[in-house]
């Protein structure tokens, strides 16, 4: 399975918003809206923070929302922490029982 | 709260195996599908396996189709990944995870190294 393109390094003052995309094709992103988004500091296990393209689970923040369109998804981290330092992968269905994630995108708060 | 945590990891050379187990409590793991994903050193997230409650749904992804094979015993709440025919490539942190439909993964442990290399 091909991975998911995402850029490979983002980056946002406190306080402002960036938008993270996460590009696949008509047989993944754009073929299902199962979109998922994790984040992952360092040295740590992802955490889940979206799910079915827009949903997030109770304890993550407002300040995340996702969204889709066609063969590609996006990630908004609004009202920038530094916290928010982390890399970030989006996964996709893609048939059967099988995924794909995304090559990683790290978010550096300056 | 849910845990997962994995073991089995270690050193070993290309073409040998190794078994990781993932222990799952506070949760009844019987009821949920897992996946195992791993990540190389500096590298992004990789799907590896899918295995669903009863163990009869198992999907993998290319690059360890037909190496490695992932079964589960709900009575002890434990998954398995069998990993044979390891290469120098497979060097790897790998993470065990409880799956939701739809095709997502919500609790995540904190993962077991393996090194791959003579």
């Amino acid at each position: 399975q091909s991975v998911l393109t995402q850029p490979p390094s983002a980056s946002g003052s406190p306080g402002q918003s960036v938008t993270i995309s996460c590009t696949g094709t008509s047989s993944d992103v754009g073929a299902y809206n199962y979109v998922s988004w994790y984040q992952q500091h360092a040295g740590k296990a992802p955490k889940l923070l979206i799910y079915e393209v827009t949903k997030r689970p109770s304890g993550v923040p407002d300040r995340f929302s996702a969204s889709k369109s066609g063969n590609t998804a996006s990630l908004t981290v609004s009202g920038l922490l530094s916290e928010d330092e982390a890399d970030y992968y989006c996964s996709s269905y893609v048939g059967g029982n099988k995924r794909v994630f995304g090559g990683g995108t790290k978010l550096t708060v300056l | 709260e849910v845990q997962l945590v994995e073991s089995g990891g270690g050193l070993v050379q290309p073409g040998g195996s190794l078994r990781l187990s993932c222990t799952a409590s506070e949760f009844t793991f019987s009821h949920y599908g897992m996946n195992w994903v791993r990540q190389a050193p500096g590298k992004g997230l990789e799907w590896l396996s899918y295995i669903e409650t009863s163990g009869g749904g198992i999907d993998y992804g290319d690059s360890v189709k037909g190496r490695f094979t992932v079964s589960r015993d709900n009575a002890k709440n434990l998954l398995y990944l069998q990993m044979n025919s390891l290469r120098a490539e497979d060097t790897a942190l790998y993470y065990c995870a409880r799956d939701r439909w739809p095709y997502y993964s919500d609790y995540w442990g904190q993962g077991i190294l393996v090194t791959v290399s003579s």
